[in-house]
């Protein structure tokens, strides 16, 4: 089964600077699509970024970025110019093509020091 | 943007009744809503699989008798939590896709339960 794992908990950035947060996963598929997700305070999920397993380009949103590396399962987020409203949990997620399930990662909190 | 409307945001119900939570797809149809719920600091778990005119599938571990999914239409799904006890206490959160794209999925504002 796929799994995705978060081995961040807990991270904090400062102001401006720039922080990435990791995530792996595991799939036997070779096509799949995967996400980053935003939950602020208010817990409405906001999708940051989306990248598909075909395409090796790493995915781009404005501040937003990944660093997709297919052959080690890995899917981390980079976050630049880091804003206060960037502090938030954040969810990596995996889309099973063959359920359309979206398996989550346990999540990373993202403090953003003034 | 796809918008999911989900409501009631927050419901507070006694022991022993039951709770619908409404979510809706406005301004897309969804052939598939999924249901989640989401403990405080920990990630979403997802209880079932909506899917429009069929029967729900659920995650195992998840009472199917407790917790009714109903998905009649492409725009609305509800889930009926039964004979609610304090240990339903939770934030659910519902999800839908569009017809024929399967890749992003759109969240509800999701729905705080309160049992007492």
């Amino acid at each position: 089964a796929q799994t995705v794992t978060q081995s961040q908990p807990e991270m904090s950035v400062q102001e401006a600077e720039t922080v990435t947060l990791s995530c792996t996963y595991d799939t036997s598929e070779s096509d799949y699509y995967l996400f980053w997700y935003k939950q602020p305070p208010s817990r409405q999920m906001i999708l940051v970024i989306r990248q598909e397993a075909y395409k090796q380009q790493n995915a781009t949103e404005n501040r937003f970025s990944v660093n997709f590396q297919k052959a080690a399962k890995s899917f981390s987020l980079k976050i630049s110019d880091s804003q206060l409203g960037d502090a938030a949990m954040y969810f990596c997620a995996y889309l099973d093509g063959a359920t359309n399930k979206l398996i989550f990662g346990t999540g990373t909190l993202l403090a953003v020091q003034p | 943007g796809a918008v999911v409307s989900q409501h009631p945001s927050r419901v507070i119900c006694k022991s022993g009744t039951s709770v619908k939570i409404e979510c809706r797809s406005l301004d897309f149809q969804a052939t598939t809503m999924f249901w989640y719920r989401q403990f405080p600091k920990q990630s979403l778990m997802l209880m079932a699989t909506s899917n429009e005119g069929s029967k729900a599938t659920y995650e195992q571990g998840v009472e199917k008798d407790k917790f009714l999914i109903n998905h009649a239409s492409l725009t609305l799904s509800t889930l009926t939590v039964t004979s609610a006890h304090p240990e339903d206490s939770s934030f659910y959160i519902c999800s839908a896709r569009r017809w024929r794209a399967n890749t992003e999925a759109f969240f509800g504002q999701g729905t705080r339960l309160t049992v007492v």
